[in-house]
């Protein structure tokens, strides 16, 4: 049951570069989001998925874009990587709605110098 | 969007000990989940509590919800080092319920043995 699996687990870019981290779930949860973590400020939603074709912007959109051609992939694209962009990144899925619980990937921690 | 803070942010005890955090907020919510996160690892589900005033039980783990659903504790019965790690309190950002999740910035726990 291999779950959410993230991809890379390690990126170190440069500043103005294009980044794209890769999610892919096994389970068929119709629920997809992208998390950041940073110190001092927790977990802040990036974007989340409803479902293939459906995405929203959650609180810190910027920068950042999304795509869910498929119900199993949710990837995450920085288009410009800005040293503020520099955390780490958490995939997680949800079977029962949007509140509902999450399941999350073992992350992807990017550095932008 | 709701707003979870967390209390203490840091806690370092020792083996055997018991303790309490807390995590609370200005606002109503219609559910709280508890997550446990270890380095280098995404959280981990531990509860979700719905009805105000609620206790629910894990092992060593108890956790509340307040009358008014406000605010939440999780308190742990004689502490073990597999304990450790960064407990995250989550609800809908939006009173509706039917948002995504919000996180506290969380409390970071350390158990010596």
């Amino acid at each position: 049951d291999a779950g959410i699996t993230q991809s890379p687990r390690y990126k170190i870019t440069e500043t103005g570069r294009q980044v794209t981290l890769m999610c892919h779930q096994t389970w068929s949860h119709s629920y997809m989001f992208w998390y950041r973590q940073d110190l001092g400020h927790g977990l802040r939603l990036i974007y989340y998925s409803a479902a293939a074709d459906i995405t929203d912007k959650g609180e810190v959109p910027d920068g950042y874009v999304v795509s869910r051609s498929k119900t199993e992939n949710f990837p995450l694209t920085l288009e410009s990587a800005t040293r503020s962009q520099t955390s780490v990144y958490f995939c997680a899925s949800s079977v029962t709605g949007v509140a509902g619980e999450l399941f999350f990937g073992e992350g992807s921690r990017l550095t932008v110098l | 969007t709701q707003l979870l803070e967390q209390s203490p942010q840091f806690l370092s005890i020792q083996e055997g000990e018991n303790l309490t955090v807390y995590c609370n907020s200005s606002s109503v919510f219609s559910s709280l989940q508890w997550y446990r996160q270890e380095p280098g690892e995404g959280p981990v589900l531990l509860v979700t509590v719905v009805t105000g005033g609620e206790v629910k039980k894990l092992k060593r783990l108890t956790f509340q919800f307040g009358d008014a659903r406000k605010d939440s504790s999780l308190h742990i019965t004689a502490a073990q080092p597999g304990d450790t790690g960064l407990y995250l309190c989550a609800g809908p950002s939006h009173i509706t319920g039917n948002t995504p999740l919000v996180f506290g910035k969380g409390t970071r726990l350390s158990v010596i043995a």
